[in-house]
């Protein structure tokens, strides 16, 4: 069974609106820890937000956010006010274990391609 | 900082051929990785280290072998090559203690023919 599920292979959204990212998650571990992260075609990975599993709050960085809802195991990136310059394949990945270890051990999701239109 | 280097940026390799894909960081971080991505397959772990001399297998190990004689350094090596091999890889780090986030090289291409 995939431990993380990204349903959405494409996603297209208009400039300046929002559009939310699917992401859902299986782990039988009570610590583990989520990440999103962007890659434009130029191919690096850039980090966007984290969600630790004990962590009350939902997080927020800039124009993205990270809308965790434990109980259903999801945790969708929100990103509000797109701009063309978001259009890249964004990948969902989870570390289980520890939450005060490293990331050495990413389970990533296959990725969903958000493209922008002006 | 550099933060974590990856070299070379892209590879031919034949059928058979054996390499090493260089990886360096200079942040001082425990913990490296390899990964490989496929078309439609996300990143997958090869192998990875939790400090210098300390290495493991990760999802997708057969055909790679790695070392870690350094914090600084993990090379990634290709014994075979095979046309399978064929991938773009990442290289990442990350240190520990809590949500920290896994920093990747620029990638390498490699293609095997």
């Amino acid at each position: 069974a995939q431990k993380i599920t990204q349903t959405q292979p494409g996603m297209f959204v208009q400039e300046k609106e929002a559009v939310t990212l699917d992401c859902t998650y299986d782990t039988s571990d009570p610590s583990y820890g989520l990440f999103w992260y962007k890659q434009p075609s130029s191919g690096e990975m850039i980090f966007l937000i984290y969600q630790g599993s004990y962590d009350q709050q939902n997080a927020t960085e800039g124009r993205y956010s990270l809308n965790f809802q434990k109980a259903r195991k999801s945790a969708n990136l929100v990103i509000s006010a797109s701009q063309l310059g978001d259009s890249a394949m964004y990948f969902c990945a989870m570390r289980e274990g520890s939450t005060q270890g490293g990331s050495e051990k990413l389970v990533f999701g296959k990725g969903t391609k958000l493209t922008v239109n002006p | 900082n550099a933060g974590v280097t990856q070299t070379p940026k892209f590879q031919v390799l034949k059928t058979g051929q054996s390499m090493t894909l260089q990886c360096a960081q200079d942040m001082n971080h425990e913990y490296m990785s390899w990964y490989r991505q496929d078309p439609g397959m996300g990143l997958r772990l090869i192998h990875y280290s939790v400090g210098a001399g300390i290495t493991d297998q990760g999802e997708v190990p057969n055909g790679y072998n790695v070392s870690r004689s350094t914090t600084e350094d993990f090379p990634l090596r290709l014994l075979s090559a095979a046309p399978s091999q064929t991938s773009v890889y990442f290289c990442a780090s990350s240190y520990g203690g809590g949500g920290t986030e896994a920093f990747f090289g620029q990638g390498t291409r490699l293609t095997v023919v």
